[in-house]
């Protein structure tokens, strides 16, 4: 019954390359979110999506974007990769409500 | 913007024992704060959450109790078992900023020895 599906568990990437990564939901969310997991500094908020074709930068958008063409999909790009943007990479979704989020399992990126 | 620390970092007990993480936010018109645990390898799951109108919330081992005038609230695992071994984050949202956004603390990685 997963509800919030990331196509990649794992990635390698070179330095310079454009990585997509992909999250689908199929809960009927309006709100999708890419949160970064790094050891020490928690869950941080890359960038959310409120309604199709709507995106906001959350708290470190630079060297990321997103697209959110239809409501189930939510991708994240990083234009060129870098080695500092080697972590784990969450999306999450949630509805109107104050419900809490659900997770997708993660993709783990690394940029060599 | 929002602020959530997140303490201990680690917090190693024995099975049976009661584990406390607290967490304290910054903006004072945030309004919900849940809890989510992450076993290895693992998403993370809401395991409990609570809302600014009451002051504590109790599932079974797990409560969370919340002091708006001191902008903290806290995580309580009443006898541990090792399958609560995991790491917790907590989170704040601000509804004014609309989109159900969470801030998230940086974890607390607890371990339960046997």
């Amino acid at each position: 019954d997963v509800k919030v599906t990331q196509s990649s568990r794992y990635l390698v990437k070179r330095t310079g390359e454009k990585v997509f990564l992909e999250c689908v939901q199929d809960m009927d969310h309006e709100n999708m979110f890419w949160y970064r997991q790094d050891p020490g500094l928690g869950l941080r908020l890359i960038y959310f999506s409120y309604d199709v074709k709507m995106k906001e930068k959350g708290d470190i958008p630079e060297g990321y974007s997103v697209s959110r063409e239809k409501k189930e999909r939510f991708s994240l790009i990083l234009e060129s990769a870098s080695t500092n943007q080697t972590s784990m990479y969450l999306c999450a979704s949630t509805g109107t409500g104050y419900d809490g989020y659900t997770f997708g399992s993660g993709t783990r990126l690394t940029v060599v | 913007g929002e602020n959530v620390e997140q303490h201990p970092s680690t917090l190693s007990v024995q099975e049976g024992d009661s584990a406390v993480i607290k967490c304290t936010y910054s903006d004072s018109a945030s309004n919900y704060f849940p809890w989510y645990k992450q076993e290895l390898g693992k998403r993370p799951q809401l395991i409990i959450d609570i809302r600014s109108n009451v002051g504590e919330k109790k599932d079974q081992r797990i409560a969370v109790t919340l002091n708006k005038t001191a902008k903290h609230f806290s995580l309580h695992i009443t006898e541990t078992q090792p399958e609560d071994s995991a790491v917790y984050f907590c989170a704040a949202s601000n509804p004014n900023t609309g989109f159900q956004k969470l801030v998230f603390g940086t974890g607390t990685r607890l371990l339960v020895s046997p």
